[in-house]
């Protein structure tokens, strides 16, 4: 079946614009993770949505950073004012279910760059 | 909040050499401890995971070790093979609370296997 995809796979912009990253998660999953790859370190966990839940946004660098998910699927990340810090690999996953730590799969992320 | 220290930062060894890769943790409520491999310009995907209620996981040739005590988590590889090379995340997360699977990941190892 589909994994997860995420449009676009490359951005690049101008400091102080604004930027939507899009995620589809697998079909039937409830949760669904955004993180962030800086060039050569780990991954560093931003937000996560869990069906109807409020949101855990405690991941969230500054306000700058804001996240959807609309109708338990789709996700956008939006980085507003984007600063030089803020290229990484843009990375979302989601999984089946909460309750359990199943296995998170991986989009294969958006590479920002902020010129 | 969870952190994750992750070492050696690189790792080279000879085809069919073993390979070990270990990571502490400090939270000692984490109880979900899966390993990912990043090979260059692809996804996270998760080779083995470990729950806190064994202490030893095996699938062939790769092997994951916890510790809870000491707070500590081991991925050991044997009979290595050059496609072995890429970079390897551990991570921990805690499956209650408000945040079920959120992942805190180790900064990495970058595995090489030279032929």
């Amino acid at each position: 079946g589909a994994g997860v995809s995420q449009s676009p796979s490359n951005k690049v912009t101008e400091k102080g614009k604004d930027v939507e990253l899009r995620c589809d998660p697998i079909s039937g999953h409830t949760a669904l993770y955004w993180y962030r790859q800086s060039l050569g370190q780990g991954l560093e966990f931003l937000i996560y949505f869990q069906g109807n839940s409020a949101p855990d946004k405690s991941g969230l660098p500054s306000d700058r950073f804001s996240a959807e998910r609309t109708g338990g699927s789709v996700s956008t990340l939006t980085i507003q004012r984007t600063q030089q810090e803020d290229s990484a690999v843009y990375l979302c996953a989601s999984s089946l279910e909460r309750g359990a730590p199943y296995e998170q799969y991986f989009g294969p992320g958006t590479r920002l760059t902020v010129t | 909040g969870e952190n994750v220290e992750q070492h050696p930062s690189t790792l080279s060894v000879q085809e069919g050499d073993s390979a070990v890769i270990k990571c502490t943790y400090s939270d000692s409520a984490s109880n979900y401890f899966p390993w990912y491999k990043q090979e260059l310009g692809k996804r996270p995907q998760l080779i083995i995971d470990i729950r806190s209620n064994v202490g030893e996981k095996k699938d062939q040739r790769i092997a994951v070790t916890l510790n809870k005590t000491a707070k500590h988590f081991s991925l050991h590889i044997t009979e290595t093979q050059p496609e072995d090379s890429a970079v390897y995340f551990c991570a921990a997360s805690f499956a209650g609370g408000t945040s079920y699977g959120k992942l805190t990941f180790g900064q990495g190892t970058i595995l090489t296997v030279h032929p």
